[in-house]
């Protein structure tokens, strides 16, 4: 089980805006602004979409959006086109006194309809 | 161009050992902390292991006391020792740089480890 939960699956069509959740505890999300976000195609490796919650790397489009309230962080994809269709997955640091220093989301399959 | 490139897995009987290697390229690899990454087939991401530019380590409960995360900054290479490996540590195996924030901005292709009799 992971130690973020997301919901297995989501669909929109295109033009479409969805959002994928992430929630975690008080221990990892709601401690840290460092939720991560990762978008992985089928046999490829991922890529980072958002980091620190809401910040977008160089070369991703603005389409993407990221936030987060409490132990919860919402990844949102406006404007959905046919390659948005991947794996995504949240990622938060949960701190350097536990086992478990970063932890992952069990990952949300998008479908384009 | 930042480049990761893994390699070293295989098919290894269950209670062996291996040894994952990472060559990166494009950046001052020193400068960065590095960690390992792993998804079993079908399955979602499972972080396994990073190292500070320091050389400090840390592990998920998963794999601590089996595995082993190093790095050779002359050689900018980043290694994994597996040992007592399970039939649960099959997967693909990503290094990933850490961009300093707690997130992964560069991610190797993967290397296959399958842990089977």
């Amino acid at each position: 089980q992971s130690a973020l939960t997301q919901p297995a699956s989501v669909s929109g069509s295109p033009g479409q805006s969805i959002t994928i959740s992430c929630t975690g505890t008080s221990s990892d999300v709601g401690s840290y602004n460092l939720v991560s976000w990762y978008q992985q195609h089928p046999g490829k490796a991922p890529k980072l979409m958002i980091y620190e919650v809401s910040k977008r790397p160089s070369g991703v489009s603005n389409r993407f959006s990221g936030s987060k309230s409490g132990n919860t962080a919402s990844l949102t994809i406006s404007g959905l086109q046919a390659e948005d269709e991947a794996d995504y997955y949240c990622c938060s640091y949960a701190g350097s006194s536990t086992f478990e220093n970063w932890v992952f989301g069990g990952g949300t399959k998008l479908t384009v309809l | 161009e930042v480049q990761l490139v893994e390699s070293g897995g295989g098919l290894v009987q269950p209670g062996g050992s291996l040894r994952l290697s990472c060559a990166a390229s494009g950046f001052t690899f020193s400068s960065y902390d590095m960690h390992w990454v792993r998804q079993a087939t079908g399955k979602g991401l499972e972080w396994v292991s990073a190292i500070g530019t320091a050389g400090d380590t840390y592990y998920p409960g998963s794999v601590k006391g089996r595995f082993t995360i190093s790095r050779e900054n002359a050689k900018n290479s980043l290694y994994l020792q597996m040992n007592s490996l399970r039939a649960g540590d099959t997967a693909v195996y990503y290094c990933a740089r850490e961009k300093g924030s707690g997130d992964f901005d560069y991610w190797g292709q993967g290397t296959l480890v399958t842990v089977s009799s």
